[in-house]
């Protein structure tokens, strides 16, 4: 059964600075993966996915996620972070069905600082 | 166009009563989904509907959950009667159809329930 693990539970970084968010994930093949954010009182968003080809891929608001296969990894990456992307992120992967069954992670909280 | 809608927003019950949880789907989108998110975690599947049939309920506590999707467009998630451990976010997303590919998810935002 796959799994999504990400080790930080919460980040501050500064407004305008760089920001990474980590993912790993278990799965015995090549997985389907998906970075969601979630604003207090929202549902989630859908920020970018990877099924295949070019392993990084690019999202709405500004973020990119580079798949890592021998890292098990997909990081969730942005250069200059706005106050705006205050949020939860979930990372969550896919079986070979794609969207159909995902497994989330248990989440990052992001906060920005002035 | 219309999102993903819910109700009610919030929910405060005493245990061992019921609650109920209304979810629209997107018009057109065949496959809706319902999942229990817990304080601090993401979200997990509860159940998963193509048209009005249930495909996938393996997570569904079905001794006090049940769900149905009359008609192939709304649905209703039932829980009788609630429990302490019942309190979460009750998350509802719809996509086109299921299955291999490019069948994003959307995602309604939720109704927080709160048993006390």
């Amino acid at each position: 059964a796959q799994s999504v693990t990400q080790p930080d539970i919460h980040i501050t970084v500064s407004e305008g600075a760089s920001l990474e968010l980590r993912c790993n994930y278990s799965y015995g093949a090549t997985p389907y993966l998906f970075w969601y954010v979630q604003s207090p009182g929202q549902g989630l968003q859908l920020l970018l996915k990877y099924f295949s080809g070019d392993t990084l891929v690019q999202g709405i608001k500004g973020f990119e996620a580079e798949f890592k296969r021998s890292q098990s990894s997909f990081n969730l990456r942005k250069p200059s972070v706005h106050w705006s992307d205050a949020a939860e992120y979930f990372c969550a992967v896919g079986g070979y069905t794609g969207f159909q069954k995902l497994v989330f992670g248990t989440g990052t909280r992001l906060l920005v600082s002035p | 166009e219309a999102g993903v809608v819910q109700s009610p927003r919030y929910k405060i019950i005493e245990k061992k009563q019921p609650v109920a949880f209304w979810c629209n789907p997107i018009s057109g989108h065949n496959t809706l989904y319902w999942y229990r998110q817990n304080l601090g975690q993401g979200p997990e599947l509860l159940i998963r509907y193509e048209n009005e049939e249930a495909v996938d309920d393996s997570q569904l506590p079905k001794d006090r959950f049940s769900a149905e999707r009359l008609k192939g467009v709304d649905s209703t998630l039932k829980i009788q009667p609630a429990e302490l451990g019942d309190s979460a976010v009750y998350l509802c997303a719809s996509s086109l159809e299921a299955g291999e590919g490019n069948n994003e998810q959307f995602f309604g935002p939720g109704t927080r329930l709160t048993v006390l």
